[in-house]
């Protein structure tokens, strides 16, 4: 069984620059989340959907970041304009539900801002 | 005060060493807990959840005391491979499925 997809695995932008990450979670889960993850820090939400709606994003910084899940499936995560303090790892994960399903994380996009 | 706290380490220890891992968190409504693994570079992956009575997976074991709001792991006969990050995690109210994540337990096993 495939696990969550990510893309890019890796960007490097300058600051002010917009920036799009795409995540497709394990088929079937219809939860998915997206996290943040500074070096030497454990990750933290910014965002989770049940199926298409946003149910958790008090974390989400709604200034600069949005979030889309239009079919309930896969998801993108935009930053813009991206800051110097936006450099981090973002982690999308997914599970069957929100409740007490364990989470399957995907690879990550290392963004680096400059 | 961070919701969950652990020491970032690193722990260095020899091949064949007993190593525990403490982790504090700051609500007493938690419910779940976990610890999860997370190699370098790479994504943190389960490693096993937390029950109030302790449990066991192979050479691990975990640990809860809710009234200290305390969870450790204990890891016997350590092998080379088990170097990595180790997160506590906890899951419970407010946002009863967000989960909270520590900074993380770095462990080196050494030959």
């Amino acid at each position: 069984e495939a696990g969550v997809v990510q893309s890019p695995r890796y960007k490097i932008i300058e600051k002010k620059q917009p920036v799009a990450f795409w995540c497709n979670p394990i088929s079937g889960h219809n939860t998915l989340y997206w996290y943040r993850q500074n070096l030497g820090q454990g990750p933290e939400l910014l965002i989770r959907y049940e199926n298409e709606e946003a149910v958790d994003d008090s974390q989400l910084p709604k200034d600069r970041f949005s979030a889309e899940r239009l079919k309930g499936v896969d998801s993108t995560l935009k930053i813009q304009p991206a800051e110097l303090g936006d450099s981090a790892v973002y982690l999308c994960a997914s599970s069957l539900s929100g409740q007490g399903h364990e989470q399957y994380f995907g690879p990550g996009t290392r963004l680096t801002v400059t | 005060r961070k919701e969950v706290e652990q020491d970032p380490g690193p722990f260095n220890v020899p091949e064949g060493a007993t190593v525990a891992f403490n982790c504090t968190y700051s609500n007493s409504a938690s419910q779940s807990f976990f610890w999860y693994r997370q190699d370098c570079r790479k994504e943190p992956k389960l490693l096993m959840s937390v029950y109030s009575s302790g449990n066991e997976d192979g050479r691990f074991t975990a640990q809860l005391n809710r009234a200290s709001q305390y969870i450790s792991l204990l890891i016997r006969d350590s092998k080379l491979s088990d170097s990595a990050t180790y997160l506590c995690v906890v899951k419970g109210w407010p946002g009863f499925q967000k989960l909270v994540f520590g900074t993380g337990t770095r462990l080196l096993v050494s030959p």
